[in-house]
């Protein structure tokens, strides 16, 4: 299973894009990357997956080099609001099991 | 529509008592998660109901643990002689299909061990 490392914490303000970089050195073929996103006092939210290169959806940007052995989550203009932990975890597709491994995450904190 | 919900939102409970937690998962989807959260910690996998199939039950810390799902719906997580280290916000997340597909997580619930 590869394990996940990313920063603790992470500030910035508000309108500025937020760049969030995980480290997967030991991620295997059939894994892809997923970041969630958690609220205080909510349960974790899909933000987006990614295999390789980049993904792009309403909320952030994704992008995987070529050796997949890190991933950075991209917050265009961060609100207020995008305050929260972000975490990064690689599922294994080769498996039978649907659990997720959940590390620390990176408590992002947006300041005005 | 509505979410996973998940009850009660809080408990509190003295040391030794059992507890049950319960979740209620998006209508029409067929897997269930159960994870556990400590204060400042990451999320902890518990246990995993997939269809009629048996539960992944890989993840329980102990036998005082157990869950059930009911006719491929709710769910009851119960705790039996619960402990202090119990405490923890436990949260349930359903999925439509299988493995991987996208998890929709309730908004747990806080147990506190006295």
């Amino acid at each position: 299973l590869a394990k996940t490392t990313q920063p603790i914490s992470m500030d910035s303000y508000e309108g500025q894009e937020v760049n969030i970089t995980c480290s997967h050195n030991n991620i295997a073929t059939n894994d892809y990357i997923t970041w969630y996103q958690q609220f205080p006092s909510q349960g974790p939210r899909f933000i987006i997956q990614g295999y390789k290169t980049k993904v792009t959806n309403e909320v952030a940007s994704l992008f995987i080099p070529a050796d997949r052995k890190s991933s950075t989550l991209s917050l265009p203009r961060v609100s207020l609001s995008d305050t929260a932990v972000y975490y990064c975890l690689v599922e294994d597709r080769g498996s039978t099991l649907g659990r997720l491994y959940f590390g620390r995450g990176t408590q992002l904190t947006v300041w005005p | 529509g509505a979410g996973v919900s998940q009850s009660p939102s809080n408990k509190v409970t003295e040391k030794g008592k059992d507890v049950e937690l319960r979740c209620d998962p998006i209508s029409g989807h067929t897997a269930l998660y159960w994870y556990r959260q400590s204060l400042g910690q990451g999320l902890e996998f518990l246990i995993y109901f997939q269809g009629n199939s048996a539960p992944d039950k890989s993840g329980l810390p102990s036998d005082r643990f157990s869950a059930e799902r009911t006719g491929g719906s709710v769910s009851t997580l119960t705790i039996q002689r619960t402990q202090q280290e119990d405490s923890a916000v436990y949260l349930c997340a359903s999925s439509l299909g299988g493995a991987f597909d996208e998890q929709y997580f309730g908004p747990g619930t806080r147990l506190t061990v006295t």
